[in-house]
């Protein structure tokens, strides 16, 4: 069975800290592997998507970057946090092949408090 | 470009309650149109997939239907528990490696 997991769980730190989140999925070789930011109590804005080892695409940027150096590992990170950047980073895999059928398999989050 | 629209923020219930949800969306291509839910602290999971090849989905209690005609689909439940409170999404899938979602539906079921 495949499994995919966050850290850290949540962190807090001050604006202009780096940040560095991870995403780990096992059972699975070669995922798309995506990650979604979702403000308290709002909608899920899909950040980046990678569908092999290095190549990253950007969706939405926010001052993020993502990447992926090994096949079931994905890094969010920046180096100077905003206040904005507040919220909870998803995680999510879905099949590396038969085209977009919009099934995602999503981790369990990691929850961004800035300060 | 694609979209969808969910206006329902807040949905109150007891329990055995009929629960209807509905979304609207645009796209310009044949859509594959998504039902996913989210409990608190976790992440979103699908609920259901309803395409323009079945026209319906089903699981768990729920049923999902479109109607191209009026570029809607919805969400319904004949009779809500309480460990159905949770936060429910629409979502399109756009071409390439992107799903919209919608702003979310908050459903609270008292006993």
């Amino acid at each position: 069975a495949q499994t995919i997991h966050q850290w850290p769980v949540a962190e807090i730190k001050a604006v202009g800290s780096p940040l560095s989140l991870g995403c780990t999925i096992k059972g699975k070789s070669s995922p798309n592997l995506y990650w979604y930011w979702q403000a308290t109590g709002g909608t899920l804005q899909q950040l980046f998507y990678s569908i092999t080892v290095g190549q990253v695409e950007s969706v939405v940027q926010l001052n993020l970057s993502a990447s992926r150096p090994k096949d079931d590992q994905f890094i969010l990170s920046t180096e100077k946090l905003l206040l904005s950047h507040s919220g909870f980073y998803l995680c999510a895999w879905s099949q590396g092949t038969g085209g977009n059928t919009g099934q995602l398999y999503f981790g369990e989050g990691s929850k961004l408090t800035v300060l | 470009g694609d979209s969808v629209t969910q206006k329902q923020g807040q949905v109150t219930l007891s329990e055995d309650d009929f629960l209807f949800i509905n979304c609207t969306y645009s796209t310009t291509t044949y859509p594959t149109l998504l039902w996913y839910v989210q409990y608190p602290g976790q992440g979103p999971q699908l609920l259901l997939k309803v395409t323009t090849a079945n026209n319906k989905g089903i699981s768990r209690g729920f049923e999902a239907t479109y109607d191209k005609g009026t570029t809607s689909f919805h969400l319904q439940k004949a009779s809500v528990q309480e460990s159905d409170s949770a936060v429910y999404f629409c979502a399109l899938v756009q071409g390439g490696r992107a799903l919209i979602f919608g702003t979310g539906t908050t459903v609270s079921v008292s006993p």
